[in-house]
């Protein structure tokens, strides 16, 4: 079965410093892995995904993940944070023993921007 | 793109009564759609999967008679929360794909009810 663990409930960083949001992920085939957004009281929106096509990921609002098979890991940057960045951000993982159906979410991380 | 609506936005209940909640996928057909429950601060713990014209399948410790799940066509799931008690109170939050297994087109996430019983 896939997991994911993002280390650190909480993210703080200033405006415009580096945002970094840690994902490792466990699985024994290939996955795809998601980075999902949450504001307060609202679904999720995709940030990005990885399915096994280029390691690099670019999403949207200039975030970008880099899938590193040596390191399980799939963690979320972005090079300058913006205020409205602050949420709550979720890796999952889906794998072939669900036929890439179900997701599996890791518990999440807050980040909070400060200007 | 593909959108999924989810209604009621919010939902206040008395203790004992029945909820119903509604997933539509918008502008899609969607093979399978998914139910989530999230308690404040967590993470988004799945409760079942639905594929259209079958019965649920509800992941382990989620009660079938109390979460009853319809999926009567490709663009509409429901979830409802039978003899809603105030721990039943959470946040759902639903879920479409299209395609399946490596053809799976994404997943799209409706706006989630937060359910408050008392």
């Amino acid at each position: 079965a896939q997991s994911v663990t993002q280390l650190g409930s909480h993210v703080s960083v200033s405006e415009g410093a580096l945002v970094l949001l840690r994902c490792n992920y466990s699985s024994s085939v290939p996955p795809y892995l998601f980075w999902y957004v949450q504001y307060p009281n609202q679904g999720l929106q995709l940030l990005l995904k990885y399915t096994s096509a280029a390691t690099l990921v670019k999403g949207i609002n200039g975030f970008e993940a880099e899938f590193k098979k040596s390191e399980t890991s799939f963690h979320l940057t972005k090079p300058s944070a913006h205020m409205s960045d602050a949420a709550e951000y979720f890796c999952a993982v889906s794998g072939p023993n669900t036929g890439f159906q179900k997701l599996v979410f890791g518990t999440g991380t807050r980040l909070l921007v400060s200007p | 793109g593909a959108v999924v609506s989810q209604h009621p936005s919010r939902v206040i209940c008395k203790s004992g009564t029945s909820v119903k909640i509604e997933c539509r996928s918008l502008d899609f057909q969607a093979t399978t759609m998914f139910w989530y429950r999230q308690f404040p601060k967590q993470s988004l713990m799945l409760m079942a999967t639905s594929n259209e014209g079958s019965k649920a399948t509800y992941e382990q410790g989620v009660e079938k008679d109390k979460f009853l799940i319809n999926h009567a066509s490709l663009t509409l799931s429901t979830l409802t929360v039978t003899s809603a008690h105030p721990e039943d109170s959470s946040f759902y939050i639903c879920s479409a794909i299209r395609g399946q297994g490596l053809t799976n087109y994404g997943y799209t996430f409706g706006s989630g009810t937060r359910l408050t019983v008392v």
